[in-house]
């Protein structure tokens, strides 16, 4: 699994864009970079995964770079309910490759 | 509704006492994994199975033992040889494919005193 590095605790305003950037400078070829939020007592919650350019769903938007060695999600006008902490993932796991193990974490706060 | 149910939420035990979290997911998926998180900390692995009757040690797991027996089970027990495990748990399942996300349980907070 790459390992990732990720801002230990970021704060924005209500209606703010919000983009945390995830550094994975020894990704492989086939890996794959995956985003999960959690809220305090809950497990983490599936965002949003890309390989490579820019992928968006209802929640996210993920970029990726042409080199793949960092990654940014992205979150439209946040609102208080977004406060979490975010993890980054990076790694190819098709029929357990590899051990998935989250890192610490971006701790988002939510400032109204 | 699909999904992965663990209970109980909170479990309390006297040091020295095994204890068995248990895990169900109606998900069909292959793969399972279990995960403990300390307090203002990442996850970290303790056992993964990707098939019935096969699991495989994560990153921390002495003191802790799982089985697989059925597809949708996958408990976890805290043996009285884990020196501390006060924390929390959570179990994840996955298709074990084509780097399918994880989907995870709402945890169960064990306290040992």
């Amino acid at each position: 699994l790459a390992k990732t590095t990720q801002p230990i605790s970021m704060d924005s305003y209500e209606g703010q864009e919000v983009n945390i950037t995830c550094s994975h400078n020894n990704i492989a070829t086939n890996d794959y970079i995956t985003w999960y939020q959690q809220f305090p007592s809950q497990g983490p919650r599936f965002i949003i995964q890309g390989y490579k350019t820019k992928v968006t769903n209802e929640v996210a938007s993920l970029f990726i770079p042409a080199d793949r060695k960092s990654s940014t999600l992205s979150l439209p006008r946040v609102s208080l309910s977004d406060t979490a902490v975010y993890y980054c993932l990076v790694g190819d796991w098709n029929f357990g490759n590899e051990k998935l193990t989250f890192g610490t974490g971006t701790r988002l706060t939510i400032i109204p | 509704d699909g999904g992965i149910t663990q209970s109980p939420k909170y479990l309390f035990r006297k040091e020295g006492q095994n204890v068995t979290l248990s895990c169900e997911q109606n998900l069909n998926h292959d793969a399972m994994y279990w995960y403990r998180q300390d307090p203002g900390q990442g996850l970290r692995l303790i056992y993964y199975s990707q098939i019935v009757n096969d699991f495989q040690k994560g990153d921390i797991a002495e003191g802790y033992s799982v089985s697989r027996e059925k597809k949708e089970s996958f408990p976890l027990t805290v043996t009285s040889a884990q020196k501390n495990p006060t924390a929390f748990y959570l179990c994840a399942s996955s298709r074990g494919q084509d780097n399918s996300p994880l989907h995870f349980g709402n945890g169960t907070r064990l306290t040992v005193t």
